[in-house]
């Protein structure tokens, strides 16, 4: 168990459709990372935060938004659903080095299963 | 454009043997290199970081070497174990200090008892 936790593990929706994906950070982690990964893709990276605030976007589709909330909790949110974007989609925090800043080492929640039928 | 290879073919190997995977980089200069083991369905747990200016990396069972000229890694698990068997990823941080990485596709290891 890596201490990150994403809900909820399984979501099947229809075309069209929203979703929001919620994921917590480990305890003492600032930043939460989204992926995405797809037979076709691989693990690709979607955006970053970090305390709260966006520090980098990677190749999130315009139809997909993020927020970090105060409490540090994340979420990952889906409109438009296309069929394409059935895929496993994981959050991941980053360690904190002694000296306050991140570290490279990540740690990936158990992932959300998205199907759009 | 950057491209990081792994084999996509399965690595199949007898218990007890050294397994050794490769990351292959082109159009990238890493300043860290990392390597994940991914089993089905779960996410990915980090092993091993290794930087730039380092030549080897080991954990328990694990080494990993990285070498810029050849823009390549190796990832050695020694008297490897059916309990090894999963999808072993590589990504690679630009230098920079960003802390975005860049994931290769994975190759798989089946450990034969």
């Amino acid at each position: 168990d890596s201490g990150v936790t994403q809900t909820p593990k399984h979501l099947i929706t229809a075309t069209g459709q929203r979703v929001t994906l919620r994921c917590s950070p480990r305890s003492g982690d600032l930043s939460v990372y989204w992926y995405q990964q797809s037979l076709d893709q691989g693990l690709q990276f979607l955006i970053h935060y970090y305390n709260g605030e966006e520090r980098a976007k990677g190749n999130i589709l315009e139809r997909f938004s993020a927020q970090q909330f105060p409490d540090l909790h994340s979420e990952l949110n889906l409109s438009s659903l296309e069929l394409g974007d059935s895929a496993l989609y994981f959050c991941a925090s980053s360690a904190q080095s002694s000296t306050g800043t991140e570290t490279y080492e990540q740690y990936f929640g158990p992932g959300t299963r998205l199907t759009v039928t | 454009s950057q491209k990081i290879e792994q084999n996509s073919e399965a690595l199949n190997i007898q218990e007890g043997k050294t397994a050794t995977l490769t990351c292959n980089y082109t159009n990238y200069s890493p300043a860290y290199l990392q390597w994940y083991r991914q089993d089905p369905g779960r996410g990915p747990v980090f092993l091993l970081l290794i930087r730039e200016n380092e030549k080897e990396k080991r954990k328990e069972r694990l080494k990993v070497t990285f070498d810029t000229t050849l823009k390549q890694s190796l990832f050695h698990i020694t008297a490897s174990q059916p309990a090894d068997s999963a999808t072993y990823l590589c990504a690679l941080y630009p230098s920079g200090g960003s802390y975005i990485p860049t994931f290769g596709r994975g190759t798989s290891l089946i450990v034969h008892p």
